[in-house]
């Protein structure tokens, strides 16, 4: 079946550690994007990339890498920078030449203990 | 940066009544797409408003999208408890680093029986 499969969906990590969300899409879609999604603050984005070996910042990319180095993968690393990472992430991936709708995976809980 | 802001943040009603909910932003858009949240779910995407379209309908939904006032909205008609989930609204802009979508908080509809 086709669409977006991020993993994993429940993770813990403690304080100083570096953890990285993987993101996979068979759509062949052009972009990739993360989200970061808080209680009440709606969806945040982190970084989104509309072409292999290339990414850009979002609003809240500080603690934060990527790398998109397949077009089918876009992993997040989320590392002890981040000075709050306890939330949930969302990874979408669109047809920059469709109708620009997003799709997006069920979504990766971390909290850090 | 948000630009997106739903309101009303929350929404109680009962089953057979309508649901509106009204988006509002801040600078020039490419397009205005809504969009559903399950409870710990993903995004789905509902329907999708393009900057030149002043109404559009898809089945119990229907949007409205007033450039001059930067706002929309989101009538769900006939609502079912199955409706209950939290609504976005996402601004397709441009920006130096090309597209992204901008989501806002979203609004919380509870539909009970």
């Amino acid at each position: 079946d086709g669409g977006i499969t991020q993993s994993p969906k429940y993770l813990f990590r403690k304080e100083g550690q570096n953890v990285t969300l993987s993101c996979e899409q068979n759509l062949n879609h052009d972009a990739m994007y993360w989200y970061r999604q808080d209680p009440g603050q709606g969806l945040r984005l982190i970084y989104y990339s509309q072409i292999v070996n290339d990414f850009q910042k979002g609003d809240i990319a500080e603690g934060y890498s990527v790398s998109r180095e397949k077009k089918e993968s876009f992993p997040l690393t989320v590392t002890s920078a981040q000075k709050n990472p306890t939330a949930f992430y969302l990874c979408a991936s669109r047809s920059l030449a469709g109708t620009g709708e997003l799709f997006f995976g069920e979504g990766s809980r971390l909290t850090v203990l | 940066s948000q630009q997106g802001e739903e309101d009303p943040q929350a929404l109680s009603i009962q089953e057979g009544e309508n649901a509106t909910m009204n988006c509002s932003y801040k600078t020039s858009i490419n397009n205005l797409q809504w969009y559903r949240q399950n409870s710990g779910r993903g995004l789905v995407h509902l329907i999708l408003i393009r900057s030149n379209e002043r109404e559009k309908h898809s089945g119990r939904l229907r949007v409205t999208l007033d450039t001059s006032k930067k706002s929309s909205s989101l009538l769900i008609t006939a609502s079912r408890a199955a409706d209950t989930a939290s609504y976005f609204c996402a601004t397709d802009s441009y920006s130096n680093s090309g597209y992204a979508l901008n989501f806002g908080k979203g609004t919380s509809l509870l539909v009970t029986p």
